[in-house]
Protein backbone atom coordinates (compact mmCIF):
# COMPACT_ATOMS: atom_id res chain seq x y z
CA UNK A 1 0.00 0.00 0.00
CA UNK A 2 0.99 3.57 -0.08
CA UNK A 3 3.29 5.20 2.57
CA UNK A 4 5.50 8.30 3.39
CA UNK A 5 8.69 7.62 5.62
CA UNK A 6 10.19 10.74 6.92
CA UNK A 7 13.22 11.31 8.55
CA UNK A 8 13.24 10.11 12.54
CA UNK A 9 12.79 13.23 14.97
CA UNK A 10 13.96 15.06 17.09
CA UNK A 11 15.63 17.40 15.12
CA UNK A 12 17.40 20.84 17.00
CA UNK A 13 19.07 23.54 15.52
CA UNK A 14 19.97 26.97 16.64
CA UNK A 15 18.12 29.90 15.37
CA UNK A 16 18.84 30.68 11.37
CA UNK A 17 20.44 27.11 10.57
CA UNK A 18 19.64 25.66 7.70
CA UNK A 19 16.88 22.87 7.61
CA UNK A 20 16.16 19.78 5.96
CA UNK A 21 13.48 17.41 6.87
CA UNK A 22 13.82 13.71 4.23
CA UNK A 23 10.51 12.58 3.28
CA UNK A 24 10.14 9.46 0.40
CA UNK A 25 6.91 8.15 -0.55
CA UNK A 26 5.93 4.88 -1.91
CA UNK A 27 2.27 4.92 -3.79
CA UNK A 28 0.79 3.64 -7.21
CA UNK A 29 -0.09 6.05 -9.56
CA UNK A 30 0.99 10.06 -8.58
CA UNK A 31 0.21 10.94 -5.66
CA UNK A 32 -0.59 14.94 -4.96
CA UNK A 33 2.34 15.42 -1.96
CA UNK A 34 1.98 17.59 1.11
CA UNK A 35 3.59 18.77 4.20
CA UNK A 36 1.56 20.03 6.96
CA UNK A 37 3.11 21.72 10.41
CA UNK A 38 1.94 21.33 13.99
CA UNK A 39 2.35 23.56 16.84
CA UNK A 40 2.42 22.60 19.97
CA UNK A 41 -1.71 22.15 21.04
CA UNK A 42 -3.02 22.98 18.06
CA UNK A 43 -3.85 21.32 15.05
CA UNK A 44 -2.42 20.64 11.80
CA UNK A 45 -1.89 23.48 9.31
CA UNK A 46 -1.05 23.02 5.43
CA UNK A 47 2.39 24.29 4.86
CA UNK A 48 2.70 23.46 1.19
CA UNK A 49 1.72 21.12 -1.43
CA UNK A 50 3.15 20.00 -4.86
CA UNK A 51 0.78 18.12 -7.44
CA UNK A 52 3.31 17.11 -10.07
CA UNK A 53 6.73 15.71 -10.85
CA UNK A 54 8.83 18.61 -10.58
CA UNK A 55 6.50 21.40 -9.40
CA UNK A 56 7.43 23.06 -6.23
CA UNK A 57 5.67 23.87 -3.17
CA UNK A 58 6.74 26.81 -1.08
CA UNK A 59 5.18 29.21 2.00
CA UNK A 60 7.05 31.07 4.78
CA UNK A 61 10.70 30.41 3.66
CA UNK A 62 10.04 26.71 3.16
CA UNK A 63 10.35 24.81 0.24
CA UNK A 64 9.97 21.06 -1.01
CA UNK A 65 10.03 19.93 -4.64
CA UNK A 66 8.01 17.03 -5.95
CA UNK A 67 10.72 14.52 -7.43
CA UNK A 68 9.40 11.57 -9.34
CA UNK A 69 12.52 9.84 -9.67
CA UNK A 70 13.41 9.45 -6.29
CA UNK A 71 10.07 9.34 -5.01
CA UNK A 72 11.01 12.22 -3.00
CA UNK A 73 9.48 15.20 -1.18
CA UNK A 74 12.32 17.10 1.37
CA UNK A 75 11.51 19.62 3.27
CA UNK A 76 13.86 22.79 3.25
CA UNK A 77 14.38 25.88 4.77
CA UNK A 78 17.29 27.97 4.49
CA UNK A 79 17.59 29.88 8.20
CA UNK A 80 15.01 28.94 10.78
CA UNK A 81 13.41 30.77 13.45
CA UNK A 82 12.33 29.80 17.10
CA UNK A 83 9.00 30.32 16.28
CA UNK A 84 9.00 27.60 13.56
CA UNK A 85 9.29 24.87 16.07
CA UNK A 86 6.53 22.55 15.63
CA UNK A 87 5.87 18.65 14.36
CA UNK A 88 6.48 18.80 10.85
CA UNK A 89 4.10 15.87 8.68
CA UNK A 90 5.26 14.22 5.42
CA UNK A 91 1.62 13.41 3.70
CA UNK A 92 0.62 12.38 0.64
CA UNK A 93 -3.08 12.10 -1.55
CA UNK A 94 -3.36 9.48 -3.55
CA UNK A 95 -5.11 9.48 -7.64
CA UNK A 96 -6.71 6.34 -6.50
CA UNK A 97 -10.18 7.80 -6.17
CA UNK A 98 -9.81 7.85 -2.31
CA UNK A 99 -10.42 10.39 0.07
CA UNK A 100 -7.15 9.42 2.75
CA UNK A 101 -4.12 11.42 3.34
CA UNK A 102 -1.51 8.82 3.91
CA UNK A 103 1.09 10.35 6.78
CA UNK A 104 4.49 9.84 7.94
CA UNK A 105 5.40 9.52 11.43
CA UNK A 106 5.98 13.50 11.48
CA UNK A 107 9.48 15.23 12.62
CA UNK A 108 9.61 16.91 15.98
CA UNK A 109 11.83 20.39 15.33
CA UNK A 110 13.22 22.55 18.27
CA UNK A 111 15.39 25.75 17.36
CA UNK A 112 17.16 27.71 19.78
CA UNK A 113 17.65 30.66 20.24
CA UNK B 1 -10.99 32.07 4.32
CA UNK B 2 -9.62 28.79 5.10
CA UNK B 3 -10.91 28.22 8.56
CA UNK B 4 -12.10 24.89 10.09
CA UNK B 5 -13.79 25.57 13.78
CA UNK B 6 -14.29 23.39 16.05
CA UNK B 7 -15.99 23.04 19.66
CA UNK B 8 -15.48 22.46 22.55
CA UNK B 9 -11.70 23.12 22.91
CA UNK B 10 -11.52 20.73 25.24
CA UNK B 11 -13.28 17.89 26.38
CA UNK B 12 -13.42 15.80 30.03
CA UNK B 13 -16.53 13.58 29.96
CA UNK B 14 -16.79 10.01 32.29
CA UNK B 15 -17.42 6.53 30.74
CA UNK B 16 -20.75 6.70 30.91
CA UNK B 17 -21.56 10.49 29.85
CA UNK B 18 -22.85 11.00 26.25
CA UNK B 19 -21.11 14.07 24.64
CA UNK B 20 -20.68 15.81 21.26
CA UNK B 21 -17.94 17.42 19.27
CA UNK B 22 -18.95 19.88 16.68
CA UNK B 23 -16.92 21.10 13.68
CA UNK B 24 -18.13 23.37 11.18
CA UNK B 25 -16.74 25.07 7.91
CA UNK B 26 -17.50 27.56 5.42
CA UNK B 27 -15.18 26.83 2.27
CA UNK B 28 -17.94 25.20 0.29
CA UNK B 29 -15.87 22.27 0.76
CA UNK B 30 -18.31 18.96 0.40
CA UNK B 31 -16.14 16.28 2.25
CA UNK B 32 -15.50 16.71 5.64
CA UNK B 33 -13.24 14.58 8.19
CA UNK B 34 -12.87 12.72 11.36
CA UNK B 35 -9.30 12.07 12.69
CA UNK B 36 -7.81 10.75 15.81
CA UNK B 37 -4.69 11.73 17.24
CA UNK B 38 -2.52 10.53 19.72
CA UNK B 39 0.63 11.89 22.12
CA UNK B 40 3.48 11.78 19.15
CA UNK B 41 1.59 10.21 16.53
CA UNK B 42 -0.10 11.47 13.26
CA UNK B 43 -3.28 11.28 12.74
CA UNK B 44 -5.79 8.33 12.37
CA UNK B 45 -8.36 8.57 10.01
CA UNK B 46 -11.80 7.69 11.38
CA UNK B 47 -14.53 8.48 9.17
CA UNK B 48 -14.72 10.65 5.82
CA UNK B 49 -18.44 12.05 5.01
CA UNK B 50 -18.30 12.97 1.22
CA UNK B 51 -21.68 15.05 -0.43
CA UNK B 52 -22.88 14.85 3.14
CA UNK B 53 -23.17 10.77 2.93
CA UNK B 54 -20.68 8.40 5.26
CA UNK B 55 -17.99 7.24 2.60
CA UNK B 56 -15.56 6.01 4.35
CA UNK B 57 -15.77 4.48 8.16
CA UNK B 58 -12.58 2.77 9.18
CA UNK B 59 -13.61 0.20 11.52
CA UNK B 60 -14.39 3.07 13.88
CA UNK B 61 -16.09 1.29 17.13
CA UNK B 62 -19.72 1.83 17.64
CA UNK B 63 -19.31 4.41 20.74
CA UNK B 64 -18.25 6.85 17.74
CA UNK B 65 -21.26 7.81 15.60
CA UNK B 66 -20.66 10.52 13.18
CA UNK B 67 -23.41 12.68 11.68
CA UNK B 68 -23.58 15.24 8.86
CA UNK B 69 -26.50 17.66 9.36
CA UNK B 70 -25.75 19.72 6.47
CA UNK B 71 -22.98 20.62 4.22
CA UNK B 72 -21.35 22.93 6.74
CA UNK B 73 -21.70 20.82 9.55
CA UNK B 74 -20.15 17.19 10.73
CA UNK B 75 -20.71 16.04 14.76
CA UNK B 76 -19.25 13.53 16.42
CA UNK B 77 -21.32 12.27 19.26
CA UNK B 78 -19.65 10.31 21.82
CA UNK B 79 -20.59 7.36 24.15
CA UNK B 80 -19.23 5.03 27.02
CA UNK B 81 -16.30 6.15 26.03
CA UNK B 82 -12.94 4.48 27.15
CA UNK B 83 -10.03 5.74 28.83
CA UNK B 84 -7.84 4.75 26.08
CA UNK B 85 -10.01 7.56 23.73
CA UNK B 86 -8.59 10.09 25.17
CA UNK B 87 -6.88 11.99 22.09
CA UNK B 88 -7.00 14.90 20.06
CA UNK B 89 -9.84 15.05 17.84
CA UNK B 90 -8.92 16.95 14.59
CA UNK B 91 -11.96 17.48 11.84
CA UNK B 92 -10.73 18.31 8.40
CA UNK B 93 -12.56 19.70 5.05
CA UNK B 94 -11.13 19.43 1.65
CA UNK B 95 -13.15 20.69 -1.81
CA UNK B 96 -15.63 18.13 -3.76
CA UNK B 97 -14.13 14.98 -5.45
CA UNK B 98 -16.79 13.69 -8.08
CA UNK B 99 -17.45 10.73 -6.88
CA UNK B 100 -15.12 7.84 -8.77
CA UNK B 101 -12.85 10.70 -9.93
CA UNK B 102 -9.63 11.73 -8.49
CA UNK B 103 -8.56 13.38 -5.73
CA UNK B 104 -5.57 16.16 -5.57
CA UNK B 105 -7.07 18.78 -2.78
CA UNK B 106 -5.54 19.50 0.31
CA UNK B 107 -7.62 19.03 4.04
CA UNK B 108 -7.89 21.70 5.93
CA UNK B 109 -7.90 20.82 9.79
CA UNK B 110 -9.84 22.48 12.80
CA UNK B 111 -7.63 23.55 16.27
CA UNK B 112 -8.94 19.76 17.27
CA UNK B 113 -11.04 18.76 20.55
CA UNK B 114 -8.52 17.46 23.19
CA UNK B 115 -10.93 14.93 24.83
CA UNK B 116 -10.38 13.56 27.74
CA UNK B 117 -11.84 10.28 29.71
CA UNK B 118 -11.78 9.48 32.86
Amino acid sequence: GDSVTQMEGPVTLSEEAFLTINCTYTATGYPSLFWYVQYPGEGLQLLLKATKADDKGSNKGFEATYRKETTSFHLEKGSVQVSDSAVYFCALNTQGGSEKLVFGKGTKLTVNP
Amino acid sequence: DTEVTQTPKHLVMGMTNKKSLKCEQHMGHRAMYWYKQKAKKPPELMFVYSYEKLSINESVPSRFSPECPNSSLLNLHLHALQPEDSALYLCASSQDRIPGGVNLYEQYFGPGTRLTVT
